[in-house]
């Protein structure tokens, strides 16, 4: 069974700090997912990725296959960011998702 | 909006009541799954649907049962709950289209009372 651990649980920013989450996982996958849950519980995929670099705006993902560890970056941190940000790691014949607590990021303006 | 609706999006029901929830999805995906979030817990997976047929229940107790009647609907059962049960249900899909992403629904907020 893959371990997912994210770091920090929580994280408080002013706005326009550059904001770092962090995810290791203990097996192998085939793809690492970061998803956002804003309150009121809709969950949002940002990124999936199995090996490199992903950017979408300010939303920078990483992932180093031989350390089984991803962070999600965040450029010049808004209000709007404020959300639950949730590592999930895949694999397996139903592309099965294993997923980290959360990190709850609260960005102050 | 991801294309995956939930309803009901709250509900309220006592331990004696016969309830269910409902997802559909009108973006071809033939994959759809079901989790439950509780408090301070991660998500956890319930069952996958693969073209209508049930391919996972990952040791959900039996008052949860689901059913996928056609490939646009996925509907979980619910019966004699518990307190415990209290949480957000999300309905996901997966389409072979964009590899292996997962689009979730909004969720239903239930409280067994």
């Amino acid at each position: 069974k893959n371990e997912v651990e994210q770091s920090p649980q929580n994280l408080t920013a002013q706005e326009g700090e550059f904001i770092t989450i962090n995810c290791s996982y203990s097996v192998g996958i085939s793809a690492l997912h970061w998803l956002q849950q804003h309150p009121g519980g809709g969950i949002v995929s940002l990124f999936m990725l199995s090996s490199g670099k992903k950017k979408h705006g300010r939303l920078i993902a990483t992932i180093n296959i031989q350390e089984k560890h991803s962070s999600l970056h965040i450029t010049a941190s808004h209000p709007r960011d404020s959300a639950v940000y949730i590592c999930a790691v895949g694999g397996g014949s139903n592309y099965k998702l294993t997923f980290g607590k959360g990190t709850l990021l609260t960005v102050n303006p | 909006e991801t294309g995956v609706t939930q309803t009901p999006r709250h509900l309220v029901m006592g331990m004696t009541n016969k309830k269910s929830l409902k997802c559909e999805q009108h973006l071809g995906h033939n994959a759809m799954y079901w989790y439950k979030q509780s408090a301070k817990k991660p998500l956890e997976l319930m069952f996958v649907y693969n073209f209508k047929e049930q391919t996972e229940n990952n040791s959900v107790p039996s008052r949860f049962s689901p059913e996928c009647p056609n490939s646009s609907h996925l509907f979980l059962h619910l019966h004699t709950l518990q307190p415990e049960d209290s949480a957000l249900y999300l309905c996901a899909t997966r389409g072979s289209g964009r590899g292996n992403e997962q689009f979730f629904g909004p969720g239903t907020r239930l409280t067994v009372l």
